[in-house]
């Protein structure tokens, strides 16, 4: 089955603590992303890759990190949390530049 | 201007209805349309895509592109309960400087009454 798996699902911290929310896809596809949703403000982008190595930044990368060190994963991490970073993020993956966008089942991130 | 805007809503028809929703876009460039279908606190489904003008079938939901009027439009006949969610418009943007992106709308809330 065709899919993006993000772990964890839901995930409650502390302020200062880093934190690592996984990403894998089983499609072979060359783009992948990481998007937070928040209400009101929609989708927005944090970080994308294009391909193993070659990352960039969207539109809100403050306070994140991000790898692609194999093309199947795209880890997401942050090294000091803080509240405003508390969101429901989504990994993506697309087979091509602005090809439809493949979404994972989200991680609920709390950060007290 | 933002990219890619979108009715709030809600919007609330009744079950058996006919639910239109719509989108307007700044790229002229753009040649790529989608929709999503996201329930609440899941990630969002891709319904649709659409890619030249006119309309485009697929069971209950029917695309409609106006590149000249830069307007996309979804329509979902025989409404169901089910069918409540938020419907996400997304559009690719040409980027000169960088990949192709796809953006997405705040979406419209769909609430479908039995």
């Amino acid at each position: 089955e065709a899919q993006v798996t993000q772990n964890p699902r839901y995930l409650i911290t502390v302020t200062g603590k880093k934190l690592t929310v996984t990403c894998s896809q089983n499609m072979n596809h060359e783009y992948m992303s990481w998007y937070r949703q928040d209400p009101g403000l929609g989708l927005r982008q944090i970080y994308y890759s294009m391909n193993v190595e070659v990352t960039d930044k969207g539109d809100v990368p403050e306070g994140y990190k991000v790898s692609r060190k194999e093309k199947r994963n795209f880890p997401l991490i942050l090294e000091s949390p803080s509240p405003n970073q508390t969101s429901l993020y989504f990994c993506a993956s697309s087979p091509a530049q602005g090809a439809y966008v493949f979404f994972g089942s989200g991680t609920q991130l709390s950060v007290l | 201007q933002k990219e890619v805007e979108q009715n709030s809503g809600p919007l609330s028809v009744p079950e058996g209805a006919i639910a239109s929703l719509n989108c307007t876009y700044s790229d002229r460039g753009s040649q790529s349309f989608f929709w999503y279908r996201q329930y609440s606190g899941k990630s969002p489904e891709l319904i649709m895509s659409i890619y030249s003008n006119g309309d485009k079938e697929d069971g209950r939901f029917t695309a409609q592109l106006n590149k000249a009027s830069q307007y996309v439009s979804l329509l979902i006949r025989d409404s169901q309960p089910s069918d409540s969610a938020t419907y996400l418009c997304a559009v690719n943007m040409f980027r000169e400087t960088s990949y192709d992106k796809v953006i997405f709308g705040p979406g419209t809330s769909l609430s479908v009454i039995p």
